[in-house]
């Protein structure tokens, strides 16, 4: 089992500030993808890095790849109050499913 | 294209009874993933299936747990003599390939709360 270790577990920040998240393992993973999930609902998909020190940007949520593909950090820039959620990193394991980390809850203060 | 449909949203059952848990993947996907989702423990691949074929189901308990899809209609998860340690939130999601190919997203149902009482 490739294990996917997410930290910190919980967040809060004030509206404004900025977070760093990270998802680590000690496997190597072709590509990690990110989700988001918030209360009720599924999993949404955010982005899938590929290439070892890729750096991928959603408007202000930066997503890094590790070089040596075994860890990705998110980053949001000026929090929002509708950044609150869980964010969840994923890993394939094998060619039959993804594997998912516990997940960051933040929470963005008004 | 309307997404992943599970349903019912939320199911009650008393220990013993039977959960039937469906899920129609997005239009044009053949792929269906069953993950269980408990606030402790984060979400646990449990099945994959593709059309009429359980791929793998190494992370479905062996004994009340089956899942099926079939070549028309849902996909159904069910869990037989339910206990209370049962209770979870599952999720369904589909995606057009395997995982491991092509970087295959997940798109996700929005679960299926179940409470033994």
């Amino acid at each position: 089992t490739q294990l996917l270790e997410q930290s910190p577990q919980f967040l809060s920040i004030q509206e404004g500030e900025n977070l760093t998240v990270y998802c680590n393992s000690s496997s190597v993973f072709s590509s990690l993808q990110w989700y988001r999930q918030e209360p009720g609902e599924g999993p949404v998909l955010l982005v899938t890095v590929v290439t070892g020190g890729e750096v991928k940007k959603l408007k202000r949520l930066t997503f890094q790849f590790g070089d040596a593909r075994k860890d990705s950090s998110l980053h949001i820039t000026a929090a929002q109050p509708g950044d609150t959620g869980l964010y969840l990193c994923a890993g394939a394991e094998g060619n039959n499913r993804l594997a998912f980390g516990k997940g960051n809850q933040v929470v963005v203060i008004p | 294209n309307a997404g992943v449909m599970q349903n019912p949203r939320h199911l009650v059952r008393r220990r013993g009874q039977e959960a039937r848990l469906r899920c129609s993947p997005m239009k044009g996907h053949s792929h269906v993933y069953w993950y269980r989702q408990l606030p402790e423990e984060g979400l646990k691949f449990m099945v994959y299936l593709q059309k009429e074929n359980i791929i793998d189901e190494s992370g479905m308990p062996k004994e009340r747990f089956s899942a099926e899809f079939p070549k028309e209609g849902p996909s159904i998860l069910r869990i037989q003599q339910v206990v209370r340690g049962d209770s979870a939130a599952y999720f369904c999601a589909s995606s057009p390939r395997q995982p491991g190919q092509g970087n295959s997203p997940l798109h996700f149902g929005n679960g299926t709360r179940l409470t033994v009482t």
